[in-house]
């Protein structure tokens, strides 16, 4: 059973535009959510993350929004650059795991495309 | 600097062959985690490490086995039980203790012939 899904395999955006990447997540005990961005044959590297306890966190270029009640979550990049083409995952996280267990649960990803 | 290193980047092996790769990290991490990721799958949990000499099986740990015996290196044997062990494969690590993000290596991609 998937618990972090992200429904979107592939998107393409014009240079300038903006970018929503979208996420779902089944479990509504997670509490900790964050996105990476990945190139190819590379590893993820953290872009930006979000606690339940927050609706928005801006950092930049990058917005994260969340909803709680939706059990829904989304990244927007704005101004969407040719540079931000990368695969996205969002991954999700309970804040307090107890002693042995943190880990992050992650979505399939998305594929963004900035077309020049 | 510090970072995660994983070697090596890439890896043929012939099938049947037990197979090792390493993941040394310098920033003084507790936890240490290994995923392995396949098209159109995402990152999937293989196994991980909250301290030396401890470590847990994540969703996917048959056919693999880890150690722990430093708290920087946490190598990942991919054992001839594995059915489809061509894949790139993800070390990270992070500060024990609150939420936050994991710190990924650059990857080993290990193609099984």
């Amino acid at each position: 059973d998937q618990q972090v899904k992200q429904n979107s395999p592939s998107l393409s955006v014009q240079e300038g535009r903006i970018s929503i990447l979208n996420c779902d997540y089944t479990n509504s005990m997670f509490d900790y959510f964050l996105w990476y961005k990945k190139y190819p044959a590379e590893g993820p590297t953290f872009l930006i993350s979000i606690s339940s306890i927050k609706d928005k966190n801006e950092d930049g270029r990058f917005t994260v929004f969340l909803n709680k009640s939706a059990k829904h979550l989304s990244l927007h990049i704005v101004p969407s650059q040719p540079g931000d083409s990368a695969v996205y995952f969002c991954a999700a996280s309970f804040s307090f795991s107890g002693a042995g267990s943190y880990q992050l649960t992650f979505g399939k990803g998305t594929k963004l495309s900035v077309i020049p | 600097d510090g970072g995660i290193t994983q070697s090596p980047k890439y890896l043929f092996r012939k099938e049947g062959q037990n197979v090792t790769l390493s993941c040394e990290q310098n920033l003084n991490h507790d936890a240490m985690y290994w995923y392995r990721q396949d098209p159109g799958q995402g990152l999937r949990l293989i196994y991980y490490s909250q301290i030396v000499n401890d470590f847990q099986k994540g969703d996917i740990a048959e056919g693999y086995s880890v150690s722990r015996e430093k708290k920087e290196s946490f190598p990942l044997t991919v054992t001839s039980a594995q059915k489809n062990p061509t894949a790139f494969y993800l070390c990270a690590s992070k500060l024990q203790g609150e939420a936050g993000e994991l710190f990924f290596g650059e990857g080993s991609r290990l193609t099984v012939l």
